[in-house]
């Protein structure tokens, strides 16, 4: 069975600051990995996503995400926050391309002027 | 631009009453989803679908059906509407083959049970 921690349920911080959000995973098989983001009142849409090619990924709107096997972590950054990044970020993970996905209990971040 | 559409986007309703939360998609995913969203807690799946004439339960155990009559289309029931049903339902579509969990999201129904 899989699972995902998120480590914090909303992260504050400045913008222009570097944005962390933290994932770690349960997997008995190499996992696929995601992150997602809900913006307010809508559905989520998918950041980046890893399927066992580069550990680092790169996403849409700046974000990037390390996969680190030894950690079972799959850490989400971005080297300086916009007003505009504010949403709930939900990772999760899957054992295969054709398998549904476990998400964690998401991470809302806050972002100040 | 949402390719897949839920309505209601919110609903009110009292105990006792049948609702049916829409789900269409315009991408021909063959592969649909209905998950459960509650404030600080993890997305449930309750219900899937690979295609036409096929449904499946998902993870979290749910009262509410569902049904596959057509590709675009994946409504979702309560029969009798409780309390406890209270949440948001986000349907979902995917790709078919090695894409099937990279998922397109709608707005999500909010639904209030009094």
């Amino acid at each position: 069975a899989q699972s995902v921690t998120q480590l914090g349920s909303h992260v504050s911080v400045s913008e222009g600051a570097l944005v962390l959000l933290r994932c770690n995973y349960s997997s008995s098989v190499p996992p696929y990995l995601f992150w997602y983001v809900q913006y307010p009142n809508q559905g989520l849409q998918l950041l980046l996503k890893y399927t066992s090619a580069a550990t680092l990924v790169k996403g849409i709107n700046g974000f990037e995400a390390e996969f680190k096997k030894s950690e079972t972590s799959f850490h989400l950054t971005k080297p300086s926050a916009h007003m505009s990044d504010a949403a709930e970020y939900f990772c999760a993970v899957s054992d295969s391309g054709y398998s549904t996905l476990t998400f964690g209990k998401g991470t809302m971040l806050l972002v100040s002027p | 631009e949402a390719d897949i559409y839920q309505t209601p986007r919110y609903l009110v309703i009292g105990t006792g009453k049948k609702i049916t939360l829409e789900c269409s998609q315009t991408m021909g995913h063959d592969k649909m989803y209905w998950y459960q969203q509650d404030p600080g807690m993890e997305l449930h799946l309750i219900h899937y679908s690979y295609g036409v004439n096929s449904t499946e339960k998902g993870d979290l155990s749910s009262e509410s059906t569902v049904s596959r009559i057509r590709t675009e289309h994946f409504p979702l029931t309560l029969e009798s509407a409780r309390p406890s049903h209270t949440s948001q339902y986000l349907c979902a579509s995917s790709e078919p083959g090695a894409g099937a969990n990279v998922l397109t999201f709608g707005a999500g129904s909010r639904l209030t049970v009094l």
